[in-house]
């Protein structure tokens, strides 16, 4: 069945790089889309970008010079790097399969704290 | 960048009531290749991740129960759940994916009394 997880450090200290990775299974990257959303908490939902089947990627505008999505199709894996973090980074980060997105991570919670 | 507008903030309501939440955005949601509404609702219940309800404004995603509606075309969305149930205590959130950047609704809390 379709599954997506999220790993990742829960704690990353300001101003330094966040590193996760989406694996999933079920279904092949190179035949869907794969998303990057976050939540910080008790707030919103916000989209940060998307690696496209083709290994095209789009990015939020507003993260857009801080963010990178990559991905290893040989492991399954999608990849979000985000550097320059601050405490406002801090939330529940998931990916999420581009069919109307039906599919969620369990989703990582990171803290951005020293 | 297209700006979706949700209302309400929150509501409480009985369990057998009905409720709706809206959803406007700031451009046409319609395409006009394929007829479709690139609009979907989610619920987010505590403590999980969101879950597919509603999309291209009225498909009823496999396995939702048929008290949730959803309905609307070009900028106007409503999310209707007829009878509610104590389980439907959740958030619920609205998505544009007609054009990047994909855009959420600020979200609308579901209380039951």
């Amino acid at each position: 069945q379709v599954q997506l997880k999220e790993s990742g450090p829960g704690l990353v200290q300001p101003s330094q790089t966040l590193s996760l990775t989406c694996t999933v299974s079920g279904f092949s990257l190179t035949s869907y889309n794969v998303h990057w959303v976050r939540q910080p908490p008790g707030k919103g939902l916000e989209w940060m970008g998307r690696m496209r089947y083709n290994g095209d990627t789009s990015y939020n505008s507003a993260l857009k010079s801080r963010l990178s999505i990559s991905r290893d199709t040989s492991k399954n894996q999608v990849f979000l790097k985000m550097n320059s973090l601050q405490t406002d980074d801090t939330g529940t980060y998931y990916c999420t399969r581009y069919n109307n997105f039906d599919y969620w991570g369990q989703g990582v919670m990171v803290t951005v704290s020293s | 960048d297209i700006v979706m507008t949700q209302s309400p903030f929150s509501l409480a309501v009985s369990e057998g009531e009905m409720v709706t939440i809206n959803c406007k955005s700031s451009q046409s949601l319609l395409s006009s290749g394929n007829q479709k509404n690139y609009l979907a609702w989610y619920q987010q219940k505590p403590g999980q991740s969101p879950k597919l309800l509603i999309y291209y404004a009225s498909t009823r995603q496999s396995g939702v129960p048929d008290r949730f509606i959803g309905s609307g075309s070009g900028t106007d969305f409503t999310l209707t759940i007829s009878d509610v149930q104590a389980e439907d205590l959740a958030d619920y959130y609205c998505l544009q994916h007609y054009s990047y950047p994909f855009t959420f609704g600020s979200g609308t809390k579901l209380e039951i009394k």
